[in-house]
């Protein structure tokens, strides 16, 4: 049981690039979501979903995109890279009904 | 909309001391779960504690406890007898019940454990 599962753990860009953070999670959870989190500022939610096929809009969605076409997997993209979105971003799961959601260990996101 | 306030941006506490975080919130929402993370500095966020709105005892789990306080709406984590692996960031957040389970996060309190 891996837990939620996030690559790679440092990433460079430059501004204008793309690119896709992976997530997964072996433990078959209904809800995943992304945070990025700034220096000195805790956790903003970018996007999320309840289940396989569904996704929402959290508090910092513009740039982003994401889509989940399995239970397993909430893929996050960067369309066009901008020196703003520099930043640590984790994923996280829980199932509906629990108090806990469970994070991935991050990835560091740096954009030149 | 909701919003945690975590007014102490570092706190330096001795071994063995007991210490109390700050975290207030604010929701229009009668129903709501609040939370205690903690971020060491590798980096990762683990879970410490968790309180509903309508629990009526303060939360507990080991040396970590939530002091909740509705009507003042706030919810102070309380860690006894601090250990210096204690030393960390921590956050304070809160999900309503409406929908998913979004959660929205204070800015954190770097906790600094001396010998």
């Amino acid at each position: 049981n891996a837990g939620v599962t996030q690559t790679p753990k440092f990433q460079v860009l430059k501004t204008g690039q793309s690119m896709t953070l992976q997530c997964a999670q072996d433990m078959n959870h209904e809800y995943m979501s992304w945070y990025r989190q700034d220096p000195g500022m805790g956790l903003r939610l970018i996007h999320y979903s309840v289940g396989a096929g569904i996704t929402d809009q959290g508090e910092v969605p513009n740039g982003y995109n994401v889509s989940r076409s399995t239970t397993e997997d909430f893929p996050l993209r960067l369309l066009s890279a901008a020196p703003s979105q520099t930043s640590v971003y984790f994923c996280a799961s829980s199932t509906t009904s629990s108090n806990e959601q469970f994070f991935g260990p991050g990835t560091r996101l740096t954009v030149l | 909309a909701q919003k945690i306030t975590q007014t102490q941006p570092g706190m330096f506490v001795q071994e063995k001391e007991a210490v109390t975080l700050d975290c207030t919130y604010d929701t229009s929402d009668q129903s709501y779960g609040l939370f205690w993370y903690k971020q060491p500095s590798s980096g990762e966020m683990i879970f410490l504690i968790y309180q509903g709105s309508y629990d009526e005892q303060n939360a507990t789990e080991g040396r970590y406890s939530l002091n909740f306080q509705k009507a003042r709406k706030s919810a102070n984590l309380v860690i006894s007898a601090s250990q210096l692996g204690d030393s960390a960031m921590y956050f304070c957040a809160m999900r309503d019940y409406q929908g998913a389970q979004k959660l929205v996060f204070g800015q954190g309190t770097r906790l600094t454990i001396n010998p």
